[in-house]
């Protein structure tokens, strides 16, 4: 059975930094991994979805790397600002039963 | 371009009662998914319809039941309901591949408080 860790549950940082959130998952065998973001109340919106063959995809201030061999997968955040400030959440896909598995997720506040 | 539509935004209900979640999927798509996300906790699969059959099931008791019409959209059924049933209810669709390597797009979700 796949599980997801994410750390660190909680970070609160000054805004202008450069972040880095992590994913953990025990079953190598993914078809894929995404990060979210939900805001308080909200639903999730996707930030990056990597396949498996992929080492890392880029949009804007975010890049999320990862390597299937070690179980894990990273979230940078360059330049954080205060509207970056929301919960971020992992997901792999199994590969064969396409069920995804999400991690507790990371709590992100930016304060200016 | 509507996005994932869920109704009702919130709901209340008391134990035993039985309760239907709707959702509409982002135009264009045609596989829906449904979660559970309790306060502080990760989403948890339910179920994923697509082609108005039930594809995949999450570890979820038969008392969660769920259907697709012929436009896409689905309902969530939930009978009995206990107050571990108190949680948000998100809806997910995508365009269905050979891969499933579409990411997939979610409401805001319906509220469950069960007293």
């Amino acid at each position: 059975k796949q599980e997801v860790t994410q750390i660190p549950a909680a970070l609160s940082v000054p805004e202008g930094e450069n972040l880095v959130l992590n994913c953990s998952f025990t079953d190598s065998a993914i078809y894929n991994l995404q990060w979210f973001r939900q805001d308080p109340g909200k639903g999730l919106t996707s930030l990056l979805l990597i396949q498996s063959s992929q080492r890392e995809q880029t949009s804007g201030r975010l890049n999320a790397s990862l390597d299937k061999s070690s179980g894990r997968s990273t979230l940078y955040i360059a330049a954080s600002q205060p509207g970056d400030s929301a919960t971020y959440l992992c997901a792999t896909i199994s590969g064969g039963s396409y069920i995804p598995t999400f991690g507790r997720g990371t709590s992100l506040i930016v304060h200016p | 371009d509507a996005g994932v539509t869920q109704s009702p935004t919130h709901l209340i209900k008391t134990r035993g009662q039985q309760v239907t979640l709707r959702c509409s999927p982002k135009s264009g798509h045609d596989t829906v998914s449904w979660y559970q996300q309790a306060l502080g906790q990760g989403p948890q699969f339910i179920f994923q319809y697509y082609e108005e059959e039930e594809r995949q099931r999450g570890n979820f008791p038969d008392r969660f039941s769920g259907h697709q019409f012929p436009n896409y959209s689905s309902e969530l059924n939930v009978n009995a309901l206990l107050l571990g049933d108190s949680a948000l209810y998100l809806c997910a669709s995508s365009w269905r591949t050979t891969g499933g390597d579409q990411p997939q797009h979610f409401g805001d979700g319906t509220r469950l408080s069960i007293l």
